[in-house]
């Protein structure tokens, strides 16, 4: 039973350029999560996605930054004009979504650097 | 919005010793309250969770425990071990949707 998985593990791209994080979630997940992690601290909420629909963007920037979740295939976070300060890692998290069985799990991360 | 605070941020202890890592919250209204454990370039796991209607929950060597009122839990763990070296967070959700991550705690277990 596979977990969440998350390609590409690490990514670099150049000031200017576009990233694209992939997310699948466990099998029978239909809730996706984005978190981005800067070095030594917590995990910062970024948007909650069920299949074809944004739930809560609450906590992406406004700008560059975009999530989608289609029917079929994994979930993308795509990042434009990438700059520094996008440098970080980025984990996905899936849940089934029920009340009584809301817990998150993650994938092990993308680490995108730019240049 | 929910505002998660951690402490320690660094822990050391000696093999077989306890660890207690404390985290308070700020919305009343949260009633989901999990744990993860992170090992260095990888996720976050699972390993322990508790529900705003239970006081204390135990696994083996992890517990963890709520004060509603306070506003405050905590995880313990007993008699460590070198592999428990690791950074731990705690999280609060409100609720169905995204958690709310304190700042993590770097444990290590010194043998």
């Amino acid at each position: 039973n596979a977990g969440v998985m998350q390609n590409p593990r690490h990514l670099v791209r150049r000031r200017g350029q576009e990233a694209r994080l992939r997310c699948s979630p466990m099998k029978g997940h239909s809730h996706v999560y984005w978190y981005r992690q800067l070095p030594e601290e917590g995990l910062k909420f970024m948007v909650y996605l069920q299949k074809e629909n944004i739930i809560d963007e609450s906590g992406m920037p406004k700008e560059r930054f975009s999530a989608e979740f289609p029917k079929e295939g994994p979930s993308i976070l795509r990042i434009q004009q990438v700059v520094r300060g996008d440098s970080a890692a980025y984990f996905c998290a899936s849940s089934l979504g029920t009340v009584r069985s809301n817990e998150q799990f993650f994938g092990p991360g993308t680490r995108l650097t730019v240049l | 919005g929910e505002n998660v605070e951690q402490h320690p941020s660094t822990l050391s202890v000696q093999e077989g010793d306890s660890a207690v890592i404390k985290c308070t919250y700020s919305d009343s209204a949260s009633n989901y309250f999990p744990w993860y454990k992170q090992e260095l370039g990888k996720g976050p796991q699972l390993i322990i969770d508790i529900r705003s209607n239970v006081g204390e929950k135990k696994d083996q060597r992890i517990a963890v425990t709520l004060n509603k009122t306070a506003k405050h839990f905590s995880l313990h763990i007993t008699e460590t071990q070198p592999e428990d070296s690791a950074v731990y967070f705690c999280a609060a959700r409100t609720g169905a949707n995204n958690l709310f991550f304190g700042t993590g705690t770097r444990l290590t277990v010194i043998p």
